[in-house]
């Protein structure tokens, strides 16, 4: 059975640095996401991608966030300079229409 | 989209039918009922959707009352493998810019042998 894969599955860096979040879709997916949940919250959206661009995103999405679609298989979430709160584990999600289904997410420790 | 309200948590015996309660009572014509559900710290799991007539799947049933205004999940003969937290979502189905996923607490369900 297709499914959402995410890498790594834990990624530590320092306050400060650039982390580059990996996701494959599955693959006759048209459209990506990004949420992320900080431990003991909810689940919360980021940003939602299809046809190569933003289709919505949320307040925490600021500038120090972006996402790619550098080819046609990897979906990928940048924080270009990362913060104590960004702590969290982040899953990606994809879906043809209607239902989305999630990878096995990365949890990102910064320290 | 619609919020929706499920009870903290409830616990059921292994091999008996779970219940899940959920209240959407604002919930507009054209927004689906969706279930999903997230083992420990795993990636969330779709389980099974629906705008207004029943549905089941092999994993579950769902059952939407006839003004809408609240639905149950039914795991049909729980395992211990079913202990999650299940989240009921409503939203729109069709749009580009309607498709995110919005998250409340869910109900803590704990199936015992």
């Amino acid at each position: 059975e297709p499914e959402v894969t995410q890498t790594p599955s834990h990624q530590v860096t320092q306050m400060g640095q650039e982390v580059i979040l990996r996701c494959v879709p599955i693959s006759n997916h048209l459209y990506f996401y990004w949420y992320r949940q900080i431990l003991g919250q909810k689940v919360e959206f980021l940003v939602s991608f299809y046809n190569n661009e933003i289709s919505e995103k949320s307040e925490i999405f600021d500038d120090q966030f972006s996402v790619e679609r550098p080819d046609g298989s990897n979906f990928t979430l940048k924080i270009r300079s990362t913060k104590l709160e960004d702590s969290a584990m982040y899953f990606c999600a994809s879906s043809e229409v209607g239902e989305q289904y999630f990878g096995p997410g990365t949890r990102l420790t910064v320290t | 989209d619609a919020k929706t309200t499920q009870p903290t948590s409830m616990d059921c015996a292994e091999g008996r039918a779970a219940n899940l309660p959920c209240n959407h009572s604002t919930i507009s014509g054209n927004e689906y009922v969706y279930w999903y559900r997230q083992i420990h710290s795993q990636g969330p799991q779709y389980i099974i959707h629906g705008l207004k007539n029943n549905e089941t799947n092999e994993m579950a049933s769902l059952i939407i009352t006839e003004d809408r205004k609240s639905s149950t999940l039914i795991l049909p003969h729980a395992t211990l493998r079913d202990t999650a937290v299940y989240y009921c979502i409503v939203r729109v189905a069709g749009g580009i810019n309607d498709y995110k996923l919005s998250f409340g607490a869910g109900t803590t369900v704990t199936v015992r042998a």
